[in-house]
This record gives C-alpha cells, sequence and structure tokens, in this order.
C-alpha cells in the first residue's frame, strides 16, 4: 500500500535551533499534504496544506513565519521550525492524499527542545 | 469549537466481545467520515471509511455505522482482540475543497486478554 515516510523521527535540540522535518510520499505523488501536531492525550490538529509549487494553507493561530513549509516536488514536503523554543516540543505528523481514499501518515516527529 | 467529538477518552472490553466507539459532529458539510487506529509514537493507520451516501461500511471485524440525522458516527470492533488495543481517532471531512480532517480527540481502547 502507499507509504509516506517522515524524518527524523525523533529530534532534541537547544532553544533558539531551527529544526526541519521531511514528509516524502514513496509511492505516489502528492500535490496536496498535511501537517498535523498533536500533544499529549489530544487530538491531532492541523495546522496547515502544503500544496505543490505554491504557498502553504496555514490553520487559525499557526505562525507562518515560525512554521515554515515548503512543498517543493510531488513526493516530499518540509517542515521547518524556526527558532525552536520549548513551548514548540511537540508530535508533528504529516500526511499526503493519494487523491482517492483515505490520507496516508508518517510515523511521525518527536520534537523536543531544551 | 470542536466540530468533531469523542466523548469517551477510553473504553475496555474483554477479547472476543465487542468494542463500540462513538464519535458526534457538528458540521452538517462534512460528507466522508474516517476512523484511524494509533500506537504510541507512531503515525494514525487507516482502519475503514465512510461516504454520507451510505449509513453502514463494513471490513472484515470492522463496520462503521453513520446516522446523517443525529450527525453520529460509531465504529464497531467485532470480535476484539488483545492487538486493537490502540488509541482510535475519528475524522471527519468534505470531499470538496481542500479536503482537510477534522479529527476527534480519540478513544484509547483496551481489549483484555
Amino acid at each position: 500500500g502507499a507509504v509516506v515516510s517522515q524524518h527524523p523521527s525523533w529530534v532534541i535540540c537547544k532553544s533558539g535551533t531551527s529544526v526541519k522535518i521531511e514528509c516524502r510520499s514513496l509511492d505516489f505523488q502528492a500535490t496536496t499534504m498535511f501537517w498535523y501536531r498533536q500533544f499529549p492525550k489530544q487530538s491531532l490538529m492541523l495546522m496547515a496544506t502544503s500544496n505543490e509549487g505554491s504557498k502553504a494553507t496555514y490553520e487559525q493561530g499557526v505562525e507562518k513565519d515560525k512554521f515554515l513549509i515548503n512543498h517543493a516536488s510531488l513526493t516530499l514536503s518540509t517542515l521547518t521550525v524556526t527558532s525552536a523554543h520549548p513551548e514548540d516540543s511537540s508530535f508533528y505528523i504529516c500526511s499526503a492524499d493519494p487523491l482517492l481514499g483515505a490520507q496516508h501518515f508518517g510515523d511521525g516527529t518527536r520534537l523536543s527542545i531544551l | 469549537d470542536q466540530q468533531v467529538k469523542q466523548n469517551s477518552p477510553s473504553l475496555s472490553v474483554q477479547e472476543g466481545r465487542i468494542s463500540i466507539l462513538n464519535c458526534d459532529y457538528t458540521n452538517s458539510m462534512f460528507d466522508y467520515f474516517l476512523w484511524y487506529k494509533k500506537y504510541p509514537a507512531e503515525g494514525p493507520t487507516f482502519l475503514i471509511s465512510i461516504s454520507s451516501i451510505k449509513d453502514k461500511n463494513e471490513d472484515g471485524r470492522f463496520t462503521v455505522f453513520l446516522n446523517k440525522s443525529a450527525k453520529h458516527l460509531s465504529l464497531h470492533i467485532v470480535p476484539s482482540q488483545p492487538g486493537d488495543s490502540a488509541v482510535y481517532f475519528c475524522a471527519a471531512t468534505t470531499t470538496s475543497g481542500t479536503y482537510k480532517y477534522i479529527f476527534g480527540t480519540g478513544t484509547r481502547l483496551k481489549v483484555l486478554a
């Protein structure tokens, strides 16, 4: 079946560092990818919709300058958390839409900012 | 405003019995609903979906029921197995537009051997 690969799976870094997370669709092309954030014991909250070749669409309350999204190809979207602080620590998950059926999710990235 | 709600944060069921997970939504524009299963530190795995033109969809041990008038859907797992223990999320979307999902808060299912 369709597979979405997310890398890295775990990042620990110092406050002020920028962190890049990659999301790849391995066996299908995805014009649209989605980035979610999950806090402990909470739902997956959609952060933004990543559109290949155009600007991402951010949900209300998500800082565009803090969470930079680039969707440079039909198989790769990246989320960069800029100047990360402890409050950015969370579990970030991407998904890709193969146009038919359900979105496929990556295994997530646990980000810990010290 | 929580458009998709799962009011039971946890559920325990004996192995072999039926597990029923519930989900309510408020947005009448939603026309496609999905259930995902999630283990800790992993991404959600798709289980089953249902379009608003149907009221039931079945796939093996999993059946999803949709009651549009009540804006309610449920996932039935029968028979329940210990490997089913996970967090289950329902999600809703509109098939027009960007097709983005709105997730419920999840229900942690524990199947007891």
